[in-house]
């Protein structure tokens, strides 16, 4: 089945505390990004990456690192955590991003909270 | 700034009817233009893209757009109550940063 898998769902942690999203894609998909949707203020991007290796700052990227080491892994990393970071968390990804669809494949989201 | 604005409702439609949502934006180099479906709790769902001027149906789905007035729209035909949910517009424009815009969302809700 072809799916987009973020791991964990639900996170609670400390200010401060490094941690790490992952997310992972069985489609081949050269394209990937990191989104997080807060209420009322939509979906923004953080990061994304075209190809191995090949990685970019969003609209929101403060606070925030990715690596894109092989073409089915992106995870996201938080290195000091700040309450402000509590939100929902999308991994997506998608095979053509020129002429074609934009994220067409969500992973199931994670929900972070920061105390 | 790039914008994509979407009145965020609720939108209230009876079951059977024609439900019929918009989307602006403000970049009028944008040129792909998708909508999505997420439902409360659960990640969005790409339902719809265009690309060209006019209409583009798929089942219960229309999508229609116009470049002039930088207008997007989704009409959804015999709303069901398992169409409620958040639409949300996303637009991109092509070359430099691949970064998509997406609007704040429009609740649908059908009730029977």
């Amino acid at each position: 089945e072809a799916q987009v898998t973020q791991n964990p769902r639900y996170l609670i942690t400390v200010t401060g505390k490094k941690l790490t999203v992952t997310c992972s894609q069985n489609m081949n998909h050269e394209y990937m990004s990191w989104y997080r949707q807060d209420p009322g203020l939509g979906l923004r991007q953080i990061y994304y990456s075209m190809n191995v290796e090949v990685t970019d700052k969003g609209d929101v990227p403060e606070g925030y690192k990715v690596s894109r080491k092989e073409k089915r892994n992106f995870p996201l990393i938080l290195e000091s955590p700040s309450p402000n970071q509590t939100s929902l968390y999308f991994c997506a990804s998608s095979l053509s991003f020129l002429g074609g669809p934009t994220e067409a494949f969500f992973g199931q989201g994670t929900r972070l909270t920061v105390v | 700034q790039k914008e994509v604005e979407q009145n965020s409702g609720p939108l209230s439609v009876p079951e059977g009817a024609i439900a019929s949502l918009n989307c602006t934006y403000s970049d009028r180099g944008s040129q792909s233009f998708f909508w999505y479906r997420q439902y409360s709790g659960k990640s969005p769902e790409l339902i719809m893209f265009i690309y060209s001027n006019g209409d583009k149906e798929d089942g219960r789905f229309t999508a229609q757009l116009n470049k002039a007035s930088q207008y997007v729209s989704l009409l959804i035909r015999d709303s069901q109550p398992s169409d409620s949910a958040t639409y949300l517009c996303a637009v991109k424009t092509p070359g430099g940063s691949y970064i998509p815009t997406f609007g704040r969302g429009t609740s649908l809700i059908v009730h029977p």
